[in-house]
């Protein structure tokens, strides 16, 4: 069975705190992505991965870094917390870069930045 | 401003009723899928289309592509409680490898 893991459900920190939110996959999938949601916005992307130490800005990739060492594990860095990241946030794998291919989403990362 | 619109983007209606939900784009898509979101889960893809004008069924789903293959619509005959949710369109662009997500449309179906 597909299976996308991220690292907490919910998550508080601080101002200025550096954040990191872990993503696994169990699928050998090519290509890896973490998008946000917020109300009204939908998701968008914030960067993606085709390949390991591969990586790709999406929409929003500003106050974020990845990084991808292995083809399983994809990590979403926010250097510097600000409350305007508080938001939920999404990994997604999928096997190739074929468009029609299924994105496999983990549950998501509620994360609240005071 | 969002490559994909949806809308509505609430929906409340009785268990029975007809619903349409609707992605539009000024863009050109070479596949849009459909995603349905449950609380504290992530999305679920429900249809992939890829031909202009194609029309996908789901038991009481219908999913249609746009011939221009700039919009797509959801269509759900006599609503059932189970169908709540998220609903979120994405679309492929024609070059590249992201997808791009609507804005969603939150349906409650009323028992």
């Amino acid at each position: 069975d597909v299976k996308v893991t991220q690292s907490s459900r919910y998550l508080v920190k601080r101002t200025g705190e550096k954040v990191f939110l872990e993503c696994v996959q169990d699928m050998d999938h090519e290509n890896m992505f973490w998008y946000r949601q917020d109300p009204g916005l939908g998701l968008r992307l914030i960067y993606f991965s085709y390949d390991v130490k591969m990586k790709e800005k999406g929409d929003i990739p500003e106050g974020y870094s990845v990084s991808r060492e292995k083809k399983e594990r994809f990590s979403l860095i926010l250097e510097s917390a600000s409350t305007n990241q508080t938001s939920m946030y999404l990994c997604a794998s999928s096997p190739s870069t074929l468009s029609w291919e299924t994105q496999y989403f983990g549950p998501g990362t509620r994360l609240l930045v005071l | 401003t969002q490559l994909l619109e949806q809308s509505p983007q609430f929906l409340s209606i009785q268990e029975g009723e007809n619903l349409t939900v609707y992605c539009n784009s000024s863009s050109v898509f070479s596949s849009l899928q459909w995603y349905r979101q449950e609380p504290g889960e992530g999305p679920v893809l429900l249809v992939t289309v890829v031909t202009g004008g194609e029309v996908k069924k789901l038991k009481r789903l219908t999913f249609q592509f746009g011939d221009a293959r700039k919009d797509s619509s959801l269509h759900i005959t006599a609503a059932q409680p189970g169908d709540t949710g998220l609903y979120l369109c994405a679309g492929a662009r024609t070059t590249g490898n992201q997808f791009y997500f609507g804005t969603g449309t939150s349906l409650t179906v009323i028992p």
